[in-house]
């Protein structure tokens, strides 16, 4: 098994660019997560999906952020226009339902983007 | 709202001697509470969990410890070894219905 793929694993873009993150999760888990890490704030869990629908958004900081699974192998993660405060590691999780207090999370190796 | 709490952001420790990473929470409706090892540049990866209705979990060098009446839990390895050098996150989940909930991580180096 490959594990949860993103990609691309850095990306540094101008201010007012849209970003577009990517990941594959593994198959056979029903769960996706997206998650971003900073010094101030840890790891932050942005939005969650099980069997591809989104259950919690409430973490996506503001509109400028959308995410979408069209289906169980894929997901992507918008950030449009993007703000130097975006800079992060974006991470994403997958497993399957019903079971992340038992057995965790598989992430992937994340995405460092830097805004300038 | 930070509901999962690591308060001390590192922590060093000599080769074989113990590593105690604490944690702390709010909610009382965790049930099962996980630790998480991230190396520079890689996701984090599952390193031992317990669940609300135990007190303690043990996998090798690793235990878990869980104290519900003082909502904290703790992280033992013995021996400590230096790959064991990494930031580890405490994460707790309040039912399978629910994303896990992580702190911000400490940074543990283990000396020669």
């Amino acid at each position: 098994d490959a594990g949860v793929i993103q990609s691309p694993r850095h990306e540094v873009t101008e201010m007012g660019q849209e970003v577009t993150l990517r990941c594959k999760p593994i198959s056979g888990h029903n769960s996706l997560f997206w998650y971003r890490q900073t010094m101030m704030r840890g790891l932050e869990l942005l939005i969650y999906f099980n069997n591809n629908v989104p259950i919690d958004d409430s973490g996506m900081p503001e509109d400028r952020f959308s995410a979408k699974m069209p289906n169980a192998s894929f997901s992507t993660l918008k950030i449009q226009p993007s703000e130097p405060r975006d800079s992060a590691v974006y991470f994403c999780a997958s497993s399957i339902r019903g079971t992340p207090g038992r057995y965790g999370y598989t992430f992937g190796s994340g995405t460092r983007l830097t805004v300038v | 709202d930070q509901q999962v709490k690591q308060n001390s952001p590192s922590l060093s420790v000599q080769e074989g001697r113990i590593s105690i990473l604490n944690c702390d929470y709010t909610n009382s409706m965790f049930d099962y509470f996980l630790w998480y090892k991230k190396y520079p540049a890689e996701g984090p990866t599952f390193l031992i969990s317990i669940s609300s209705i135990k007190d303690k979990n043990e996998d090798g060098r690793f235990t878990v410890f869980l104290n519900k009446s003082a909502k904290h839990l703790s992280l033992h390895i013995v021996p400590s070894q230096p790959g064991d050098s990494a930031v580890y996150f405490c994460a707790a989940s309040a039912g399978s219905g629910y994303a896990l909930n992580f702190g911000k991580g400490t940074s543990l180096l283990v000396t020669p």
